[in-house]
């Protein structure tokens, strides 16, 4: 069975504080670990797929990385409109459903 | 861009009512797919329906079923709805393929949810 824990739970960081957030897997086969921000009450809204160990994604603050076991957020000087919850999922083999963690709350204080 | 859109956004029911969650698929998307958050968790996957035959299934009770319909549009319908029924649902939708080799799986676009009150 696929799972998917992230950590911390949540994240209290200072404007311009650079931090990494977690996201352990276990999948019978990666068909793809995907990253989303979910602000409360709203739907995920996508920031990167990962196919392959060893990639890299990067979109303004953020940067995804991914190894064979695990990826990471890296969030480097955030502003307080990054504050949301950090929400990573998987693909395994034979499924196209994802499997999501339990999501990271993240709080930047101006 | 055009999103995932889902109707109704609020939806308030009685128990033991039934419920009708629609999504429509961003334009060309063949595959589209349910998921249901309670207070404070993850999504849960639900069903999920590519070029209208369900594709895959998950934790979805008897009393729910859907459907995927000729313009791709799909609905959610609920019955004898209980009070552990009231939580957000998302509809998600991708294009088949697009991921690139067939082992990828392609992104999947949420749209806003529709939120269900069950008193």
């Amino acid at each position: 069975e696929d799972q998917v824990t992230q950590s911390p739970e949540a994240l209290r960081l200072q404007e311009g504080e650079s931090s990494s957030l977690n996201c352990s897997y276990t999948v019978s086969g990666l068909r793809g670990l995907f990253w989303y921000r979910q602000d409360p009450g709203k739907g995920p809204e996508f920031l990167f797929t990962l196919y392959s160990a060893g990639e890299e994604k990067e979109k303004e603050r953020l940067k995804a990385t991914l190894t064979k076991k695990e990826s990471f957020l890296h969030i480097t000087a955030p502003k307080p409109e990054d504050s949301a919850t950090y929400l990573c999922a998987v693909a395994d083999t034979g499924r196209r459903a994802l499997t999501f963690g339990s999501g990271t709350r993240l709080q930047v204080q101006p | 861009a055009a999103g995932v859109i889902q109707s109704p956004r609020h939806l308030i029911k009685e128990k033991r009512e039934t419920a009708t969650l629609k999504c429509y698929p961003i334009p060309r998307h063949d595959t589209v797919y349910w998921y249901q958050q309670g207070p404070g968790q993850d999504p849960q996957f639900l069903i999920s329906f590519y070029e209208k035959m369900q594709s895959d299934k998950g934790s979805i009770p008897d009393r729910f079923s859907a459907q995927q319909f000729s313009d791709y549009h799909s609905e959610l319908n609920m019955s004898s709805l209980e009070l552990g029924d009231s939580a957000l649902y998302f509809c998600a939708s991708s294009l088949f393929g697009a991921g690139g080799p067939y082992m990828y799986q392609e992104t999947q676009y949420f749209g806003p949810g529709t939120r269900l009150l069950v008193l």
